[in-house]
């Protein structure tokens, strides 16, 4: 599916870098989001966006920051992450808020 | 939103129907059921949706009981690409409160050969 792509879909990362995720719909959706799936847990829900302004912000450490330029793209600032912090990072897209979301392919993210 | 049951595993041989069933007791009257899968480290992907009547699409049938206390998800001729975890998720309907998916830990189908 190209409906929801994701960038880049691997990466491995320091704790002291600085990296973004790219997330870009093509569905002409309104509304996106960031989830987390860590392993052998389930997907948790990080951000919501509307309109491009953050409605939802389920209580994200700093270290992750979103940016929502257009409805079209979201980002995933990342700085001085952990190593628990190594997991799938998803992102999805929806008409509006809670409409049927549609997730992209996901960024594998390794923090050594 | 509703809290959902589903077992955490299920067999089932390819070309027969695999019948995946959710409860959920607790839903209310404007909660809606939605069925999403994820296959191996891939994002979600979504089947199938409703509210109280069946529905079926190109890839499932949902079933839901007339008290609404539990549903189906029927996938009718499963083949090995259908391997994968299975997530059965109420929520509201829209502008009816949080926007995000709830998962939980879903129901992981084997398509035998």
């Amino acid at each position: 599916e190209t409906g929801v792509t994701q960038t880049p879909r691997h990466l491995v990362m320091g704790m002291t870098n600085k990296k973004s995720l790219k997330c870009e719909q093509h569905l002409g959706h309104n509304a996106m989001y960031w989830y987390k799936q860590s392993a052998k847990k389930p997907l948790e829900l990080m951000f919501v966006y509307n309109f491009k302004e953050q409605t939802e912000n389920n209580s994200v450490p700093s270290r992750f920051s979103p940016e929502c330029p257009n409805s079209s793209h979201l980002f995933l600032h990342l700085h001085t992450l952990q190593p628990e912090d190594s997991a799938l990072y998803l992102c999805a897209s929806s008409q509006a808020p809670s409409e049927t979301q549609y997730f992209g392919p996901g960024t594998r993210l390794l923090v050594l | 939103d509703a809290k959902t049951t589903q077992p955490p595993s299920m067999d089932c041989a390819e070309g027969r129907a695999a019948n995946l069933p959710c409860n959920h007791s607790t839903i209310s009257g404007n909660e809606y059921v939605y069925w999403y899968r994820q296959i191996h480290s891939q994002g979600p992907q979504y089947i199938i949706h409703g509210l109280k009547n069946n529905e079926t699409n190109e890839m499932a049938s949902l079933i839901i009981t007339e008290d609404r206390k539990s549903s189906t998800l029927i996938l009718p001729h499963a083949t090995l690409r259908d391997t994968a975890v299975y997530y059965c998720i109420v929520r509201v309907a829209p502008g009816g409160g949080a926007d995000g998916l709830t998962f939980g830990k879903g129901t992981h189908l084997i398509i035998q050969p």
